[in-house]
């Protein structure tokens, strides 16, 4: 079955430091990638997409994500972390085999930035 | 936000009644999706639609029916609400997932409760 992991429920990170987000995806072929974030009470937001190309692909606020196809793994990262960016984070996947249209989420992570 | 509207935002419900949750967009977009938020769960897909009135089922779609008469609208109906479909309910759009990667867009969601 098709699917996409998300290993930790929480990340924990002092603002400043460097975060990362963890993604793992069984889907076969060469699926599309993407990140959303998502605020209390609020939809989610597109971040970042892979489609191809450079495996390291930057987004919205300063993210971006690692592509390594070997590994079937779509971290997302950001060099310092804000306060700003404790919020709930969702990896997703959309495999690309003939007449599908469907988009499968991970579980979520919650990150949570101190001061 | 993308032009997507749902309706109603909040609602609570008494089991076996039938519930009908609206999405109403306004970007012309051909693709449109529900899914459900549950914690422990992140997003699972209900139904979508590749066009009007046509529609597929997704992971968890018994118990929903979906119809789309026209372009912009999308609808959900639980057809007798039980306990277990208290949820968070999104609704999401994409224009052309088979090029180039279309990301999702979502609406606000409708935060449903049975009773």
């Amino acid at each position: 079955a098709q699917s996409v992991a998300q290993p930790e429920d929480q990340v924990n990170v002092a603002e400043g430091n460097p975060l990362t987000v963890k993604c793992t995806y069984s889907v076969s072929g060469n699926p599309y990638l993407f990140w959303y974030v998502q605020y209390p009470n609020r939809g989610l937001q597109f971040l970042l997409k892979y489609i191809t190309g450079d495996n390291l692909v930057k987004g919205s606020y300063g993210f971006e994500a690692e592509f390594n196809k070997s590994q079937t793994s779509f971290h997302l990262k950001k060099p310092s972390a804000l306060v700003s960016d404790s919020a709930l984070y969702f990896c997703a996947v959309r495999p690309t085999a003939s007449g599908t249209y469907k988009y499968i989420f991970g579980t979520g992570t919650r990150l949570k930035v101190l001061a | 936000d993308a032009g997507i509207t749902q309706s109603p935002r909040h609602k609570v419900t008494e089991t076996g009644t039938p519930v009908t949750l609206r999405c109403h967009q306004t970007e012309n977009h051909r693709y449109m999706y529900w899914y459900r938020q549950d914690p422990g769960h992140g997003l699972r897909l209900i139904h979508y639609s590749y066009g009007v009135k046509d529609t597929d089922k997704g992971e968890v779609s018994d118990g929903y029916s979906v119809s789309r008469s026209k372009t912009e609208d999308f609808l959900l109906t639980l057809e007798s609400a039980t306990s277990s479909q208290t949820s968070v309910y999104f609704c999401a759009i994409s224009g052309a997932p088979g090029q180039g990667g279309s990301p999702l867009h979502f609406g606000n969601g409708t935060r449903l409760t049975v009773t």
